[in-house]
């Protein structure tokens, strides 16, 4: 069964300082793994994807994800946070031959002026 | 842009109305979804369709059913809403037929059952 932890609800950081957003999966397979972002009142926003290729993985807006198998995570980097990456964050998985995605239950950041 | 547009975007209803919400795409995805977002609970798929007329359902797809009678749109209709179901659902699109490919979000429904 396919499952996401995230570990924080909320974090807060400075502004300037790295972000670290942290997200263990359970997959019986290897997985397919996504960081969303959602800003208020607005829809998910694809950050990055992990689809078997390299497993540094390089999104938008300066964030990045690196996929460890030993560690089952896939915790989402960027090196200086700006005011504008606050957010809520979502890490989600899917399966080969899964119609769906599982997503975990958000992590809330806040970047501190 | 994803060209997933939902209607509507915010509504009120009253305990035991039906209420439908719309979802349109304009990008010819085979899988549509609907899912609802909740404090603490992430995003939690309803139903989903693999093609027009083919639906199958999600984790949380009782007191809801689904609809596709062309590629372009996805129905979800609540039957008789209940205050369990004031939530913000969004429905989505997926870019191609494999699992890698990524799932597009529409900008959201906010429903309210008073």
């Amino acid at each position: 069964a396919q499952s996401v932890t995230q570990l924080g609800s909320h974090v807060s950081v400075s502004e300037g300082a790295l972000v670290l957003l942290r997200c263990n999966y359970s997959s019986s397979v290897p997985p397919y793994l996504f960081w969303y972002v959602q800003y208020p009142n607005q829809g998910l926003q694809l950050l990055l994807k992990y689809t078997s290729a390299a497993t540094l993985v390089k999104g938008i807006n300066g964030f990045e994800a690196e996929f460890k198998k030993s560690e089952t995570s896939f915790h989402l980097t960027k090196p200086s946070a700006h005011m504008s990456d606050a957010a809520e964050y979502f890490c989600a998985v899917s399966e080969a031959g899964a119609n769906n995605l599982f997503f975990g239950t958000g992590t809330r950041l806040t970047v501190i002026p | 842009d994803a060209g997933i547009t939902q209607s509507p975007r915010h509504k009120v209803t009253e305990t035991g109305t039906p209420v439908t919400l719309r979802c349109h795409q304009t990008e010819n995805h085979r899988y549509m979804y609907w899912y609802r977002q909740d404090p603490g609970h992430g995003l939690r798929l309803i139903h989903y369709s693999y093609g027009v007329k083919d639906t199958d359902k999600g984790e949380v797809s009782d007191g809801y059913s689904v609809s596709r009678s062309k590629t372009e749109d996805f129905l979800l209709t609540l039957e008789s809403a209940t205050s369990s179901q004031t939530s913000v659902y969004f429905c989505a699109a997926r870019q191609g037929p494999t699992s890698g490919n990524t799932i597009y979000f529409g900008e959201g429904s906010w429903l309210t059952v008073v």
